[in-house]
């Protein structure tokens, strides 16, 4: 059975850089028939799709965060992970790390980790 | 980027009821919508793809149609555990994008 599972710093500075780390397991994130993502959630509010990778190393961004991330894939230690620079509050949020399919359609999520950003 | 406008942000209902949730799009997506369940502190889940799609496993008191760029999704008789937000999600053009959500709580 796949499992994902997010590892993140949880408490954080702005300006920081927030690096977040995707572990999959039962499952290669080496598969020409998933990308695999991200999406956050800040409390209390809705879902937001931060970007993709493909197991090539083909990436996808929000334009709306693309200038501060940087996405990466690591098939020998079957994990993906994302890098944003310069958070503020307001990327306090749940981040989830995903699979999804070639249609984008999100079928597997980790549990899901918070990060706080506050001075 | 395309937009979601999902309604009612949040409705109230019993066990037993039919329960209709619906996303409109900007622009023109097809087919192209996901519809996800998520419970209190927990990840969501996908339930329908392409509009119309259960997902693997899923009840089929579920079930979405589209028409044009209206979308609806549709619980046939609320179950305790069906109780939850519902959002829609496109993925005709990337950015993807979500719906606002719909929050379904008991009367």
């Amino acid at each position: 059975q796949l499992q994902l599972q997010e590892s993140g710093p949880g408490l954080m500075k702005p300006a920081e850089t927030l690096s977040l780390t995707c572990t999959v397991s039962g499952g290669a994130v080496r598969s020409t028939t998933y990308y695999w993502g991200w999406i956050r959630q800040p409390p209390g509010k809705g879902l937001e799709w931060i970007g993709s990778i493909y197991y090539d190393g083909s990436t996808y961004y929000s334009p709306s965060l693309k200038s501060r991330l940087t996405m990466s894939v690591d098939t020998s230690k079957n994990q993906f992970s994302l890098r944003m620079r310069s958070v503020t509050a307001a990327d306090t949020a749940v981040y989830y790390c995903t699979r999804q399919t070639l249609r984008w359609g999100s079928e597997r999520w980790g549990q899901g980790t918070l990060i706080t950003v506050s001075s | 980027d395309i937009q979601m406008t999902q309604s009612p942000s949040s409705l109230s209902a019993s066990v037993g009821d039919r329960v209709t949730i619906t996303c409109q799009a900007s622009q023109d997506i097809t087919r192209y919508l996901n519809w996800y369940q998520q419970k209190p502190g927990k990840a969501p889940k996908l339930l329908i793809y392409d509009a119309s799609s259960l997902d693997t496993g899923v009840p089929s008191r579920f079930s979405g149609s589209r028409s044009g760029t209206d979308f609806t999704f549709t619980i046939s008789s609320m179950q305790p555990e069906d109780f939850a937000t519902y959002y829609c999600q496109q993925y005709g053009n990337l950015p993807l994008t979500f719906g606002g959500g719909t929050k379904v709580d008991i009367k």
